[in-house]
C-alpha cells in the first residue's frame, strides 16, 4: 500500500523557517518524481514544487522561488521542503504527492501538514 | 501561463442525477488534463488523467472527455459520496474548483 506521511508543520513568525518532511512507503520511492502541493485555508490547490526521481531536477512556482528548496533522500524514502523567509501568504496545508507521469499528475497524496505563518 | 477556468463555482444536484463539470483552458493543453475529487478534511484523490483515463479504483460512473481547451468531467448517476469539490489540472496549474452540493 502506498503511504505518504508529512510532518514538520507548525506556527512560525514571518521571516522564519521550517523544514517539512514526507516519509514514503509501499513503492519504489527512487523511481518517481515527487511534488509538494499546498492549500490555503478554505482555498483551492496550488502546486508548489517538484523534484526528479534522482534529485537532479527541481521546479518551483514563482512565488516561492529562491525561498523554498525541495530535496530528497532516496536511501531514506524521504522528501523534504525547506521553507525560508516565510510570509503570511505561505500559510497552508502542505501535501506531498507522488507524480504519476511526465504531466505532473499526482496519483497518491499524504494527509498534509499545516504551516501557519503569523506573528 | 495557462489558466484553467471552472464554472460554475457551485453546482447543486440530487442523487441519481447526471453531473457535468466543465473546465476551460486559456490555451490548448492537448489531452493533458486531470481531474481530482476532494472531500472535506481529506486529501485530493486523482480520478481521471490524460482527459479520459480513470485512475486505479475509480468507479465507472466517472468519465472524462474533451481536448484542446474544453474538457468535461461527467458523473453518470450521482451517489451520496460524490458530493465534494472537483479540480481540474494541467501540469502545474489547477482550476479553482467546482463544489458539487446536494440539492
Amino acid at each position: 500500500e502506498v503511504r505518504l506521511v508529512e510532518s514538520g508543520g507548525g506556527l512560525v513568525q514571518p521571516g522564519g523557517s521550517l523544514r517539512l518532511s514526507c516519509a514514503a512507503s509501499g513503492f519504489t520511492f527512487g523511481r518517481y518524481w515527487m511534488s509538494w502541493v499546498r492549500q490555503a485555508p478554505g482555498k483551492g490547490l496550488e502546486w508548489v514544487a517538484n523534484i526528479r526521481h534522482d534529485g537532479n531536477d527541481e521546479n518551483y512556482v514563482d512565488s516561492v522561488w529562491g525561498r523554498f528548496t525541495v530535496s530528497r533522500d532516496n536511501a531514506k524514502n524521504s522528501l523534504y521542503l525547506q521553507m525560508n523567509s516565510l510570509r503570511a501568504e505561505d500559510t497552508a496545508l502542505y501535501y506531498c504527492a507522488r507524480v504519476l507521469d511526465a504531466y505532473d499528475y499526482c496519483d497518491y497524496w499524504g494527509q498534509g501538514t499545516l504551516v501557519t505563518v503569523s506573528s | 501561463e495557462i489558466v484553467l477556468t471552472q464554472s460554475p463555482v457551485t453546482l447543486s444536484l440530487s442523487p441519481g442525477e447526471r453531473a457535468t463539470l466543465p473546465c476551460r483552458a486559456s490555451q490548448s493543453v492537448s489531452n493533458h488534463l486531470a481531474w481530482y475529487q476532494q472531500k472535506p478534511g481529506q486529501a485530493p484523490r486523482l480520478l481521471i488523467y490524460d482527459t479520459s483515463n480513470r485512475a486505479t479504483g475509480v468507479p465507472a460512473r466517472f468519465s472524462g472527455s474533451g481536448s484542446g481547451t474544453d474538457f468535461t468531467l461527467t458523473i453518470s448517476s450521482l451517489e451520496p459520496e460524490d458530493f465534494a469539490v472537483y479540480y481540474c489540472q494541467h501540469r502545474r496549474t489547477f482550476g479553482q474548483g467546482t463544489r458539487l452540493d446536494i440539492k
